[in-house]
């Protein structure tokens, strides 16, 4: 079935480590997504990609960075963690066309201590 | 800038009841909105979108251009509905990026 993988699906670390989290996807989709989720906050978004060669910032990308290393990857880095940033990762991906849904993968539970 | 709030965080009824899940928007174009559901240990799936006007699991929503609202309904709430649930809003036409609310935590009791 087609898919969006991430990993790893959890993650322990400590700060002012470099951590890398994946995402893969078999739906052919142009658009890849990162978001983050904190208890009482939602999802907020970090950094998209339309494309390849296109890479947006989202409402919270400070202390992130993304590499689109194809139409199938997308990759966060941490460069140097810190506690605030344990949470829960998601990648998404849509399709190019408009009113196309978002695809979720299973999450990364990363935690800096 | 465009926000979603969902005011309750929480959420319990009875098995049978009806529930409304309220969801407002702050939005100055055109509005495209959505719902997303979340089951324990599943990943965060599509459940409707107000442009497709349809009933998933009983559940429907309406956009309230008015009211800056897409509340989610279900007349007969059941035990499976159980999840957390969020609103999501989107600026019609090709761009995809979604801000979500804070999303509402359904338990349906027996």
């Amino acid at each position: 079935d087609a898919d969006v993988t991430q990993t790893p699906r959890n993650r322990i670390t400590k700060t002012g480590k470099r951590i890398m989290l994946e995402c893969s996807q078999t739906k052919g989709h142009d658009r890849m997504y990162w978001y983050r989720q904190d208890p009482g906050l939602g999802l907020r978004l970090i950094y998209y990609s339309f494309d390849v060669k296109d890479i947006n910032k989202g409402e919270i990308s400070d202390g992130y960075s993304v590499s689109r290393q194809a139409q199938a990857k997308f990759s966060l880095s941490l460069e140097s963690a810190i506690p605030n940033q344990t949470a829960l990762y998601f990648c998404a991906t849509s399709g190019g066309s408009s009113n196309q849904p978002q695809h979720f993968g299973d999450g990364t539970r990363l935690s800096i201590l | 800038a465009q926000r979603v709030t969902q005011p309750e965080k929480l959420l319990s009824v009875f098995k049978g009841a009806p529930v409304e899940l309220k969801c407002n928007y702050s939005y100055s174009g055109s509005p495209e909105l959505f719902w997303y559901v979340q089951y324990s240990r599943q990943r965060l799936q599509l459940l409707l979108r107000h442009i497709s006007r349809e009933s998933i699991k009983g559940f429907t929503a309406d956009l309230n251009k008015g009211e800056t609202s897409f509340h989610l309904k279900k007349p007969f709430a059941q035990e499976e509905d159980s999840a957390m649930y969020y609103c999501a809003l989107g600026p019609s036409g090709s761009a995809r990026q979604l801000t979500f609310g804070s999303g509402t935590q359904l338990t349906v009791l027996p």
